[in-house]
């Protein structure tokens, strides 16, 4: 089993504020993707990251690989109520998806 | 353009039950999987298909089965409920062009008594 331990696992901020969730893992993936999931639906992509160290922007949203492609962090600057969600890294290897224990965002207008 | 497609939305079962959890994909997609999420355990690994006629284990496969007829169809089967499989199930697929994209259903939520 491939575990991926995310922190913090909940997480309520005043919007305005930023934040970092963090994903860690003693396994090597070949890349890590992060999914964002609302109540009563799938999670949805936000990112795929592929190689040791890279670090792609989405508007507000900075997600980063670890050097040894074990481990992610997603950085969100100014959070808005609409970045409320639930936020789950994904080690890809093979076939298989293995999914963190995710981290629960709230962000209080 | 429907996605990915899971029936029913909501069940409840009794002790013993059985019933299929239905999937459906029309885009395509060779790869096709189950998970199962609870609360604070995030995403866990059911079975997985890498195309008609081909499955494979998870990581939590006991009391469930699969099969992989078609393309487009991933059903799942609980045999002989538990309240330990009262969960949120989630079908996805990919095309797994690169490192792929895994697109989800809406969810079954399963609920056995």
């Amino acid at each position: 089993t491939q575990l991926l331990e995310q922190s913090p696992q909940f997480l309520s901020i005043q919007e305005g504020e930023n934040l970092t969730v963090y994903c860690n893992s003693s396994s090597v993936f070949s890349s890590l993707q992060w999914y964002r999931q609302e109540p009563g639906e799938g999670p949805v992509l936000l990112v795929t990251v592929v190689t040791g160290g890279e670090v792609k922007k989405l508007k507000r949203l900075t997600f980063q690989f670890g050097d040894a492609r074990k481990d992610s962090s997603l950085h969100i600057t100014a959070a808005q109520p609409g970045d409320t969600g639930l936020y789950l890294c994904a080690g890809v290897t093979g076939n298989q998806f293995y999914f963190g224990t995710g981290t629960s965002l709230t962000v209080i207008p | 353009n429907a996605g990915v497609t899971q029936t029913p939305k909501f069940r409840i079962l009794k002790i013993g039950q059985s019933m299929t959890l239905q999937c459906a994909q029309d885009m395509n997609h060779n790869y096709m999987y189950w998970y199962r999420q609870d609360p604070g355990m995030g995403l866990k690994l059911i079975y997985y298909s890498v195309g008609a006629g081909i499955t494979d284990k998870g990581e939590v496969p006991n009391g469930y089965n699969v099969s992989r007829s078609t393309t487009e169809d991933f059903p799942l089967r609980l045999e002989l409920a538990a309240p330990s499989q009262t969960s949120v199930y989630f079908c996805a697929s990919s095309s797994r062009n690169g490192p792929g994209e895994l697109f989800f259903g809406e969810g079954s939520r399963l609920t056995v008594l």
